[in-house]
């Protein structure tokens, strides 16, 4: 079956940096997307990544490693308004987008 | 402003009742799907729309019926309406369903119990 893991909750500090790991299993490989979703309003676009490597959009970095099955969302120089849930979707071979359940972010003072 | 809309905000419904929810995008996007959004799941595919005319089934369709008469709108019907339905809906659009830089837009989103 295909599958999207990354971890149900995270806490980071105000100013920090943060990691949000995704790993996944799926029946093919079409792009990996990151969206943020602010607690009752819909997913927000951040990152797509297609091929290797690390996609860099001012504070936001996303990673893929294909071969891995592995991605990341990296977060620096954390604001209180990045408390969200982040989620992670990759989409498949028929060019569905299959989603985890997301990666609710704390942020701390 | 451009974008998605759905209609409406929030419903309370009784079991076996009809309810339609609505979707309306004015992005002239191609591909619109409908999601619903369960506390610890993912967001699951009901239905999906590549163009208009066309419909296919998600991961999760039973129960749920759609339309795709023209290009901006995209209603979802629930014939009887069940408590495990319950859940948060979510209408997207996006401007192609094959491209690889595709990337899907969602509505607000419509907040379904069913009693």
């Amino acid at each position: 079956g295909q599958n999207i893991d990354q971890p149900t909750e995270m806490t980071a500090t105000e100013g920090a940096i943060v990691q949000i790991n995704c790993t996944y299993q799926t029946s093919g490989f079409n792009g990996l997307f990151w969206y943020q979703q602010h607690a009752g309003e819909a997913p927000t676009f951040l990152s797509y990544n297609v091929l290797d490597g690390l996609e860099e959009k001012g504070r936001f970095s996303s990673f893929l490693s294909r071969s891995k099955g592995y991605s990341y969302l990296l977060l620096k120089e954390l604001q209180m308004k990045d408390s969200a849930s982040y989620l992670c979707a990759v989409r498949d071979s028929n060019y569905q987008l299959i989603w985890g359940a997301g990666t609710k972010l704390i942020i701390k003072p | 402003i451009a974008g998605i809309t759905q209609a409406p905000t929030s419903q309370i419904l009784a079991a076996g009742r009809r309810m339609t929810l609505r979707c309306t995008q004015d992005m002239r996007h191609n591909a619109m799907y409908w999601y619903r959004q369960d506390l610890g799941l993912g967001l699951r595919l009901i239905h999906y729309s590549n163009t208009a005319g066309t419909t296919g089934k998600g991961e999760v369709p039973d129960g749920y019926s759609v339309s795709r008469a023209n290009t901006d709108d995209f209603p979802l019907t629930l014939a009887s309406a069940v408590p495990s339905q319950t859940s948060v809906y979510f209408c997207a659009s996006s401007d192609s369903a094959g491209s690889h830089a595709d990337t899907q837009y969602f509505g607000p989103g419509t907040r379904l119990t069913v009693l």
